[in-house]
């Protein structure tokens, strides 16, 4: 397609179980971005990769949750043993080029994840 | 460290009326400056951003921004606003130097009575 996909779109976990949101940017897109977006809020900066280095991971909330890109397009953020807070709406977003913080950004539809 | 603020989490309009969206900033560096338009389920869109040159910025769907650097604020506005602007408008800054973050508002949620 020639949006950034995600999936699933939707997804219950029961607490304490891993999941795993996938992410495909736009073909060609250096930059890709994981966002959280808890319910009534602004998306919070996850983590972020150019191509398949992920250079800033400052945005974690902990070490349960863990990205990875390895080949340069594709990625997954997992999340190990969730947690009720860990329910929120998971944001991907790539942008063509690298290092200018100018560039336009376009996000998917999320991946929306409830821990009951 | 970068922040967003915008006081008003709802704003109701009526139909065809104009609205301000507000948006002030806190930065001790260059910042760009973007909004971002949230429709129901769906992903977030670029509306207009502020990279430099001229602070009265033209967006999609007939929205504006001005950028004010002396009162740090980059407030949204239409003239005339439809139904179909129902959404949460975000504001969002990022840092020249900085590649990865873009920092977002909280968000003001557009509801559009007929």
């Amino acid at each position: 397609g020639a949006g950034v996909s995600q999936s699933p779109r939707y997804k219950v976990a029961k607490r304490g179980q891993d999941v795993a949101l996938r992410c495909d940017p736009i073909s060609g897109h250096v930059s890709l971005f994981w966002y959280q977006q808890a319910l009534g809020q602004g998306p919070e900066f996850l983590t972020y990769f150019q191509n398949e280095a992920q250079l800033d991971k400052s945005g974690l909330p902990s070490d349960r949750f863990f990205a990875e890109r390895p080949e340069g397009s594709v990625s997954t953020l997992k999340i190990q043993r969730t947690q009720q807070e860990d329910s929120a709406v998971y944001l991907c977003a790539s942008s063509l080029v690298g290092r200018s913080s100018g560039n336009t950004i376009y996000f998917g539809e999320g991946s929306w994840l409830t821990v009951v | 460290a970068q922040s967003v603020t915008q006081l008003d989490s709802q704003v109701p309009v009526f139909e065809e009326a104009p609205v301000e969206l507000r948006c002030n900033y806190s930065s001790s560096v260059s910042v760009y400056l973007f909004w971002y338009v949230q429709y129901p389920n769906q992903g977030l869109q670029l509306l207009l951003k502020y990279l430099s040159g001229s602070t009265l910025v033209k967006g999609i769907n007939g929205f504006e921004a001005e950028f004010n650097k002396s009162q740090t604020s980059f407030h949204l506005r239409k003239p005339s606003v439809h139904i179909s602007d129902t959404a949460e408008y975000f504001c969002a800054v990022s840092v020249y130097s900085s590649a990865s973050k873009i920092i977002f508002g909280s968000g003001t949620r557009l509801s559009i009575r007929p």
